[in-house]
């Protein structure tokens, strides 16, 4: 069965730099994008970006652009997401999901369990 | 670019019909056949509803349906039951030059 495990949570100063990893596992990781959606406590879900774990080619919403980078180790099945220079308004649970096909899909099928990320001096 | 607008609220009574409302614009929901539903239990990952306007994926009950008109798409429960109790959000494609793929505000569904 397809499942996203992603890292456990993170607590982290103002400034610093996290990185969330994703494993993927029941299917085969290259063929199927992945996609970082974050939440903040009572807010709704906002994109941040995606990623091609066959290619390695990346997307990010402009909101997050370089600030934020998306890799992935493919000897492992695993998709990172890196987001530096974070502020308190970053606190949030980070999912990955992954696009429901390997073409022109734009839906999220399979979704990680989250990792909160906590931003506090 | 804003996120999809949907009401921030509806209830229903078990058994009766709801429709969540989803309204964005000619650049995302009016202009592309790619509008999904997630829905979502407190404390929980979203889980997939209803994926390119109209399709579910297996084992979605068809009480879930979705639909679209112009710049404004809706999903449609039937038969509403206390599980269906959850926060629904909308999400498009979108041809933003700042991003791909927007969700919606979230309607938190009530069954009374």
């Amino acid at each position: 069965q397809v499942q996203l495990v992603q890292s456990g949570a993170e607590v982290k100063k103002p400034g610093a730099s996290v990185k969330v990893s994703c494993k993927a596992s029941g299917y085969t990781f290259t063929s199927y994008d992945i996609n970082w959606v974050r939440q903040a406590t009572g807010q709704g879900l906002e994109w941040m970006g995606w990623m091609n774990p066959n290619s390695g080619n990346t997307g990010y919403a402009q909101k997050f652009q370089g600030r934020v980078t998306m890799t992935r180790n493919t000897s492992i099945s695993t998709a990172y997401m890196e987001l530096s220079s974070l502020r308190s308004e970053d606190t949030a649970v980070y999912y990955c999901a992954r696009s429901t096909c390997g073409g022109d899909c734009y839906s999220f099928d399979y979704w990680g369990q989250g990792t909160l990320v906590t931003v506090s001096s | 670019q804003s996120a999809l607008t949907q009401p921030a609220s509806v209830s229903g009574s078990p058994g009766q019909s709801i429709t969540i409302s989803c309204t964005g614009t000619s650049s995302d929901v009016g202009g592309y056949n790619y509008v999904s539903w997630y829905q979502q239990h407190p404390g929980k990952a979203p889980k997939l509803m209803i994926y390119e306007v109209s399709n579910r994926p297996s084992g979605v009950p068809d009480r879930f349906s979705g639909s679209k008109s112009g710049n404004t798409a809706s999903l449609t429960i039937s038969g509403l039951q206390a599980e269906d109790e959850a926060d629904y959000y909308c999400s498009s494609y979108t041809s933003s030059s700042t991003l791909y793929y927007v969700f919606g505000t979230g309607t938190k569904v009530t069954v009374l």
